[in-house]
């Protein structure tokens, strides 16, 4: 089945600085989606981006999805920030599959 | 507008009970998934649900695990019995039926089997 690889798998980070998350996958997928698990462990949609670029504020996100990746750029990161950020895939077989995560902790 | 409702929050129960979940989906919503995430990885898909019809369960382990949705909005997933290698965190999400499958997720469950 689909392989979905994150990088890096842990990142700290000094307030304020920016940072770019990277989110692989081994097959071609329909669909993409970025969420950020707070401390508390509620799941927050970030984006869906099935392709192209997205921006939200200080958040971005790029897929290239010929290239079966994704990218989730912070820029001045803040504390809270800290979390663990997953991407999520659908294949075109129907199958929601997470990655493994990353997890930023943002420093003061 | 209201998110999707799970409960409850917190459960602890002792090996070999039973337990049981529920989750109200966000109005409108026709997909409901049930997720288990373990400490430290990311969430793995139970069931999938396209109104009232289940169209992936292939990762439930049926042997213990049921989940209904009846009249295609609330849903429930149970355990019966429980095992120690259960205890994780439940996760109820919804979304819209469709090409687009944006998901929104609910708080959880956390269930710990002593």
């Amino acid at each position: 089945g689909i392989q979905v690889e994150q990088s890096p798998p842990d990142l700290i980070l000094q307030e304020g600085a920016n940072s770019t998350l990277r989110c692989n996958f081994s097959d071609s997928v329909n669909n993409l989606q970025w969420f950020h698990q707070n401390p508390w462990g509620q799941l927050i949609n970030l984006f869906y981006i099935p392709s192209g670029t997205k921006q939200n504020g200080r958040l971005s996100a790029t897929t290239v999805a010929t290239e079966r990746y994704s990218l989730l750029y912070i820029s001045s990161s803040q504390t809270t920030d800290s979390g663990v950020y997953f991407c999520a895939v659908k294949t075109s077989y129907d199958k929601v599959i997470f990655g493994p995560g990353t997890s930023l902790s943002v420093i003061p | 507008e209201a998110g999707v409702v799970q409960s409850p929050r917190y459960k602890i129960i002792e090996k070999k009970q039973p337990v049981a979940f529920w989750c109200n989906p966000i109005s409108g919503h026709n997909t409901l998934y049930w997720y288990l995430q373990n400490l430290g990885q990311g969430p793995e898909l139970l069931i999938r649900y396209e109104n009232e019809e289940a169209v992936d369960d292939s990762q439930l382990p049926k042997d213990r695990f049921s989940a209904e949705r009846l009249k295609g909005v609330d849903s429930t997933l149970k355990i019966q019995p429980a095992e120690l290698g259960d205890s994780a965190v439940y996760l109820c999400a919804s979304s819209l039926v469709g090409n687009s499958y944006e998901q929104y997720f609910g708080p959880g469950t956390r269930l710990t089997v002593t």
